[in-house]
């Protein structure tokens, strides 16, 4: 069964600063898809950057990159210029070839953003 | 617009006390899911279902049951609930697994 680790409970940026979110995973499959969610305080699950296996060029998507390493098996979260709405629970999540479409979730990070 | 819509946002409830979380989306998506969230565990999969009238268990099905008799419609039951189900629940839809659209969450309590 594949697994999705976050390592880091908690993290925290100095506002306008750069910060790394990482993010390993297990599995023997070769054909799958990441994703980095967010949950602000309000609890919504929101898409963040999405990640084909197949692709070997980093997703972006405005101030969010990944760095992703397939052989490593690793898919970190880079927030550039963080700002206090960035300040939230990130998840990062794995899809493979099931017949549930299931996702399996890391454990999640809290990102505190100060001021 | 787009959205997968649950109801209720919080429950609390009696140990043994049957219910129901109701769970719509107006995508068309033939693909619909349940998630708890539990703290330090994430989001796990309790039931999906790939069309109507065809559902199967995810990783935590214990102590849950799901229909689908429409399309839209997702509902999940709880037909003897204890206080280990208390937790966040998340109904989502997605197009092939490819895109997933999360509804905004049920708060639930045991007591």
């Amino acid at each position: 069964a594949q697994t999705v680790t976050q390592s880091q409970p908690e993290m925290s940026v100095q506002e306008a600063e750069t910060v790394t979110l990482s993010c390993t995973y297990d599995t023997s499959e070769s054909d799958y898809y990441l994703f980095w969610y967010k949950q602000p305080p309000s609890r919504q699950m929101i898409l963040v950057i999405r990640q084909e296996a197949y692709k070997q060029q980093n997703a972006t998507e405005n101030r969010f990159s990944v760095n992703f390493q397939k052989a490593a098996k690793s898919f970190s979260l880079k927030i550039s210029d963080s700002q206090l709405g960035d300040a939230a629970m990130y998840f990062c999540a794995y899809r493979g070839n099931n017949a549930g479409n299931m996702l399996t979730f890391g454990g999640g990070t809290r990102l505190m953003v100060k001021p | 617009e787009a959205q997968v819509t649950q109801n209720p946002r919080y429950l609390i409830t009696v140990t043994g006390k049957k219910l129901t979380v109701t769970c719509s989306q107006n995508m068309n998506h033939e693909y619909m899911s349940w998630y708890r969230q539990d703290p330090g565990l994430g989001l796990r999969q309790i039931y999906y279902s790939m069309n109507v009238e065809v559902t199967d268990k995810g990783d935590v099905p214990e102590g849950y049951k799901v229909s689908r008799k429409e399309k839209r419609n997702f509902p999940l039951i709880l037909e003897s609930p204890s206080p280990n189900q208390t937790s966040l629940y998340f109904c989502a839809s997605s197009f092939r697994g490819y895109g997933y659209t999360f509804g905004s969450g049920t708060r639930l309590t045991v007591v």
